[in-house]
C-alpha cells in the first residue's frame, strides 16, 4: 500500500520567515495530495490540496508543489505568523481506492514572535 | 468542525473493559471514517463506511469494531481495551460528490487512555 513520509517532524521559525514541509509518497498511482492543519485541541482541517495534473497551487500565503517524477510534494508558508503554529499533515490518495487518505507523520510548526 | 461531534471527549478506562466512542454529523455526508492519531505516526485509518450498509476495514482494524446506526452516526468499539490502544481518536466525514477529491471534515477528537 501507499506509504507517506513527512519531514521535518518539528520546525521552528521566526515570525515573518518562510516554512517548508516536505513529503514523499511511494505509490505512483496516487493522484490527490491534501494538506491538513491541526490546531491544539482540534481536529485536522484541510488548508490546501493539489491534484496530479497540477504542479503548483497557491492560496494567499500558502502554496503546494508537486513533483510526480520524484514522488514528492511540499507545503510552503510565507510570511509566517504566530497563528500558523500548529501540526501539519500531508496525505496522499489513490483515486480508485475510494478516497482513502494515507497521512504522513505530521510536522509541528512553531512560529516565534 | 462543529458539524462533526464526538463523545466522550476524554475517557480513561482499564485494560479489558469494553468502550464505545460515538460520532455524529449534521453535514449530511454519506461517508464516515474512524482514525487514530499517535505521535509521529500521523493519522491511521481504522474503519470507514460509505453508507449505512457499507463498512470496510482500514489499515489497523484489529481490536476494533464499528457500527453505522444511521447516516449521521458511526460508533467505534473496543471490545477489550489494551494499553497500546491509548491514543487520540478522530471521526471524519466526506461527501460522495467530486470523488476522489473530497475534503474530509474531522471531529474534535476523543482522547482515550487505557490503564
Amino acid at each position: 500500500g501507499e506509504n507517506v513520509e513527512q519531514h521535518p517532524s518539528t520546525l521552528s521559525v521566526q515570525e515573518g520567515d518562510s516554512a517548508v514541509i516536505k513529503c514523499t509518497y511511494s505509490d505512483s498511482a496516487s493522484n490527490y495530495f491534501p494538506w491538513y492543519k491541526q490546531e491544539l485541541g482540534k481536529g485536522p482541517q484541510l488548508i490546501i490540496d493539489i491534484r496530479s495534473n497540477v504542479g503548483e497551487k497557491k492560496d494567499q500565503r500558502i502554496a503546494v508543489t508537486l513533483n510526480k517524477t520524484a514522488k514528492h510534494f511540499s507545503l510552503h508558508i510565507t510570511e509566517t505568523q504566530p497563528e500558523d503554529s500548529a501540526v501539519y499533515f500531508c496525505a496522499a490518495s489513490i483515486g480508485n481506492a475510494g478516497n482513502m487518505l494515507t497521512f504522513g507523520g505530521g510536522t509541528r510548526l512553531m512560529v516565534k514572535p | 468542525d462543529a458539524d462533526v461531534t464526538q463523545t466522550p471527549r476524554n475517557r480513561i478506562t482499564k485494560t479489558g473493559k469494553r468502550i464505545m466512542l460515538e460520532c455524529s454529523q449534521t453535514k449530511g455526508h454519506d461517508r464516515m471514517y474512524w482514525y487514530r492519531q499517535d505521535p509521529g505516526l500521523g493519522l491511521r485509518l481504522i474503519y470507514y463506511s460509505f453508507d449505512v450498509k457499507d463498512i470496510n476495514k482500514g489499515e489497523i482494524s484489529d481490536g476494533y469494531s464499528v457500527s453505522r446506526q444511521a447516516q449521521a452516526k458511526f460508533s467505534l468499539s473496543l471490545e477489550s481495551a489494551i494499553p497500546n490502544q491509548t491514543a487520540l481518536y478522530f471521526c471524519a466525514t466526506s461527501d460522495r460528490g467530486l470523488w476522489p477529491y473530497n475534503e474530509q471534515f474531522f471531529g474534535p477528537g476523543t482522547r482515550l487512555t487505557v490503564l
